[in-house]
């Protein structure tokens, strides 16, 4: 059964502190993303990394960076938190072939910040 | 670009009638069609896809949806709601590149 897991289902930080949200998958997938989840807004896009190492922007990667250093793991990492980035944070991730293939989910990290 | 709408953030029905989720895109290429379920406090999990072939696609859970090219349309329908089906249902779809673009999302609702 495929598996993508993340480091925390709640957390409560303060502003300016940096944070780690930690994403493991167990599918050996190329392809590893970073979203955030709001009301009304869906799923956008922070950043994708389609190989260890390597790393592409998405739609909201303001106040937000990544590390990719073994296939397995992709971390989120916010600088200085802010009360904005306040959110639910999911993790996915899906084998190379592209656009076509199904994303694979973590369960989420809920994250407060004060 | 690519893009997904929605049709109702919110949907309600009884146990046991119609579910219909609206779903329309618009593309510059063929697109790739998911319907993704999120349960209270879980992650996203794959419900049915479209890639090619056969348009009507029938899913986990009774859910199947109909692709239709001159509507720009990927409706989900259930022909009798459960009360295990109240959740998110987002719609999504991937153009090639590596991003997939997902809807706002259709929150259901099941009344006993």
């Amino acid at each position: 059964d495929v598996k993508v897991t993340q480091s925390s289902r709640y957390l409560v930080k303060r502003t300016g502190e940096k944070v780690f949200l930690e994403c493991v998958q167990d599918m050996d997938h190329e392809n590893m993303f970073w979203y955030r989840q709001d009301p009304g807004l869906g799923l956008r896009l922070i950043y994708f990394s389609y190989d260890v190492k390597m790393k592409e922007k998405g739609d909201i990667p303001e106040g937000y960076s990544v590390s990719r250093e073994k296939k397995e793991r992709f971390s989120l990492i916010l600088e200085s938190a802010s009360t904005n980035q306040t959110s639910m944070y999911l993790c996915a991730s899906r084998t190379r072939q592209g656009t076509m293939e199904t994303q694979y989910f973590g369960p989420g990290t809920r994250l407060l910040v004060l | 670009a690519q893009s997904v709408t929605q049709l109702g953030s919110h949907v309600s029905v009884s146990e046991g009638a119609l579910v219909l989720l609206r779903c329309n895109y618009s593309s510059s290429v063929p697109p790739y069609l998911f319907w993704y379920v999120q349960y209270p406090n879980q992650g996203l999990q794959l419900l049915l896809k479209y890639t090619t072939g056969a348009t009507l696609v029938k899913g986990i859970n009774g859910f199947e949806a109909e692709f239709k090219k001159s509507e720009t349309s990927f409706h989900l329908t259930k022909p009798s709601a459960h009360m295990s089906d109240a959740a998110e249902y987002f719609c999504a779809v991937g153009t090639g590149g590596f991003k997939t673009i997902f809807g706002a999302g259709t929150r259901l609702f099941v009344k006993a």
